[in-house]
């Protein structure tokens, strides 16, 4: 089984819809993030979180949020999706800094997010 | 603020050529961490190679190898005997030591190996 895994796989959905993705991790790390994949552009971080209660933006946090719902689980939101948030979006998780591993980022399957 | 610069978007060998993609990148940090990340077309990110900024010594994993040029902030990835199954977006990213732990990647290069 997947360590990180991300539902849904893919989505279509419409200009003003609330639309959740969900990211799950059976790799008992700490940390986790949310990246974002454009053509020409690579991957930008949207959010990361260090734990439950810690919750920071990355570099293009507007129009999207989060929640950590536990340590496993870490989904994003679009509140109201417009059509250039169309990407694919990553999550991967890492180990707290400080121990063995610690700069490695473990990806999700990605999501394919199209909003017409 | 860190940037990640990919200068070739396209590329494209011969089966069992050697190939070899171009980094750049700009920091003010001493102490990071380099990465080659692929994308083949299942979409899946897939870590090839780090290299540690301390370490002098270029990171080499099976047919993959860097040429790491820390004076020139270049971080170069060859492909030796390249194969089929090396199609794919690669993707060089750089993570500064300790911290957030946030990748920053380049735009990425697309890689295609033909028969």
């Amino acid at each position: 089984d997947a360590d990180v895994t991300q539902t849904p796989r893919n989505r279509i959905t419409k200009t003003g819809k609330r639309i959740m993705l969900e990211c799950s991790q059976t790799k008992g790390h700490d940390r986790m993030y949310w990246y974002r994949q454009d053509p020409g552009l690579g991957l930008r971080l949207i959010y990361y979180s260090f734990d439950v209660k810690d919750i920071n933006k990355g570099e293009i946090s507007d129009g999207y949020s989060v929640s950590r719902q536990a340590q496993a689980k870490f989904s994003l939101s679009l509140e109201s999706a417009i059509p250039n948030q169309t990407a694919l979006y990553f999550c991967a998780t890492s180990v707290a800094a400080g121990g063995p591993g610690t700069d490695t980022q473990y990806f999700g399957p990605g999501t394919r997010l199209t909003v017409l | 603020a860190q940037t990640v610069t990919q200068s070739q978007p396209e590329m494209s060998v011969q089966e069992a050529e050697t190939v070899t993609l171009s980094c750049t990148y700009d920091t003010s940090e001493n102490n990071y961490y380099l990465f080659w990340y692929k994308q083949p077309p299942s979409r899946q990110m897939i870590l090839v190679i780090r290299q540690e900024a301390y370490k002098q010594q270029n990171a080499t994993e099976n047919r993959f190898s860097v040429n790491f040029q820390k004076a020139a902030k270049s971080f170069s990835l060859k492909i030796s005997d390249s194969q089929l199954g090396d199609t794919a977006m690669d993707f060089c990213a750089f993570m500064k030591h300790g911290g957030a732990q946030k990748l920053v990647f380049g735009q990425g290069t697309r890689l295609t190996i033909n028969p």
